[in-house]
């Protein structure tokens, strides 16, 4: 059974850092991995998508790695803004089976 | 382009009480989900729609949760007898195409809380 897991579960930084967040899968055997950012009170929008065979992803001050070998997947934030603050989850699929989501990562950047 | 629209936004109930959501997808998005997401948890998925047809509902937990999709269109998911357990946020999504890198499209949400 596929398990993903995110760390932290929470994080707080000062405008300006660049961060990572991280998601760990259990099983390796995935077709892709998408990244989600979920505002409050608000459903969750697509950030990233990487397939299996890549390993990574661009857009803008957002780049997601893939190591599917050992079951890991980064989230690079290059020059966070206070409009970054949200929660961030990522979610594995493996063929056309239904999305696994992970427990997110709750990100809050301060002025 | 519009987007997913659902309703009510909140809805406060008490335990043994029956409760419905409702969620209108995208135009032309053949694709409807609906997800569960506990305080503090991922999205789960609780059934998948093609059209008005059921795909997946492994996780629906059948003996107090139904749904379905009138006409392809619009769909309702119903919870009866409401538990404590079930409160949570219901999202609903929809894709015109299911599939490996289908792009889904989430609506706000209903925020359930059973007392």
């Amino acid at each position: 059974k596929q398990e993903v897991t995110q760390i932290p579960a929470a994080l707080s930084v000062p405008e300006g850092e660049n961060l990572v967040l991280n998601c760990s899968f259990t099983d390796s055997a995935i077709y892709n991995l998408q990244w989600f950012r979920q505002d409050p009170g608000k459903g969750l929008t697509s950030l990233l998508l990487i397939q299996s065979s890549q390993r990574e992803q661009t857009s803008g001050r957002l780049n997601a790695s893939l190591d599917k070998s050992s079951g890991r997947s980064t989230l690079y934030i290059a020059a966070s803004q206070p409009g970054d603050s949200a929660t961030y989850l990522c979610a594995v699929r493996r063929g056309t089976d239904k999305l696994i989501f992970g427990t997110g990562t709750r990100l809050q950047v301060f002025p | 382009e519009a987007g997913v629209a659902q309703s009510p936004r909140y809805k406060i109930i008490e335990k043994r009480q029956s409760v419905a959501f409702w969620c209108n997808p995208i135009s032309g998005h053949a694709t409807l989900y609906w997800y569960q997401q506990i305080l503090g948890q991922g999205p789960k998925l609780l059934i998948q729609f093609q059209n008005n047809g059921v795909v997946d509902d492994s996780q629906l937990p059948k003996d107090r949760f139904s749904a379905e999709r009138l006409k392809g269109v619009d769909s309702t998911l119903k919870i009866q007898p409401a538990k404590l357990e079930d409160s949570a946020v219901y999202l609903c999504a929809s894709s015109s195409r299911a599939g490996t890198n289908e792009k889904l499209f989430f609506g706000s949400g209903t925020q359930l809380s059973v007392l």
